[in-house]
């Protein structure tokens, strides 16, 4: 079936400065990814849909100048959490779709950020 | 806006008991809807989509346009089957594809 990794898995930064987390589709082309942010006990919430070769669309209310998103290839897709604060501290999963998987998204496992 | 509630954040029941998740929804549109579900220490995986009507691992679900509901349903719960369930709604139009979750159900099925 389709796979899709995350890494790193968990990450621990300082505050102020940057992380990236990348996004794999291991066995597929996937022509969309997409970026969640999930808080402790609660669910997920997308944050912004990236395309092969485009610019992320970002979900009203996500500062797209401190989540960086890059979908620069068919199975990578990066987020950079830049200048990152305490309250960044969260678990981010990505999804991803392919070609005639219209509805289907497969997830990843999630990174967890630790800003200290 | 849509929006997807699951308004049971924990349910617990004996093995062999019957189970329902409860799912609403409210979006103007035609909606998809997706239960998913995340095993302990595993990723979010698809567990039905209500288009396709089928019956995975025992469970159902049937959408209900007229009260704005997905229930998932299995009528003789396993114990395997404690896990974190989540609804999800796709809309249609620009936002083709997004996925809209509830807030998640906790299932405990006990022996």
């Amino acid at each position: 079936g389709a796979v899709v990794s995350q890494h790193p898995s968990w990450v621990i930064c300082k505050s102020g400065t940057s992380v990236k987390i990348e996004c794999r589709s291991l066995d597929f082309q996937a022509t969309t990814m997409f970026w969640y942010r999930q808080f402790p006990k609660q669910s997920l919430m997308l944050m912004a849909t990236s395309n092969e070769g485009s610019k992320a669309t970002y979900e009203q209310g996500v500062e797209k100048d401190k989540f960086l998103i890059n979908h620069a290839s068919l199975t990578l897709s990066t987020l950079t959490v830049t200048s990152a604060h305490p309250e960044d501290s969260s678990f981010y999963i990505c999804s991803a779709r392919g070609w005639g998987l219209a509805y289907e998204q497969y997830f990843g496992p999630g990174t967890r950020l630790t800003v200290t | 806006a849509q929006r997807v509630t699951q308004p049971e954040k924990l349910l617990s029941v004996f093995k062999g008991a019957p189970v329902e998740l409860k799912c609403n929804y409210s979006y103007s549109g035609s909606p998809e809807l997706f239960w998913y579900v995340q095993y302990s220490r595993q990723r979010l995986q698809l567990l039905l989509r209500h288009i396709s009507r089928e019956s995975i691992k025992g469970f159902t679900a049937d959408l209900n346009k007229g009260e704005t509901s997905f229930h998932l349903k299995k009528p003789f719960a396993q114990e395997e089957d404690s896990a974190m369930y989540y609804c999800a709604l796709s809309a249609g139009g620009t936002s083709y594809g997004k996925l809209t979750f509830g807030q998640g159900t906790i299932l405990t099925v006990h022996p």
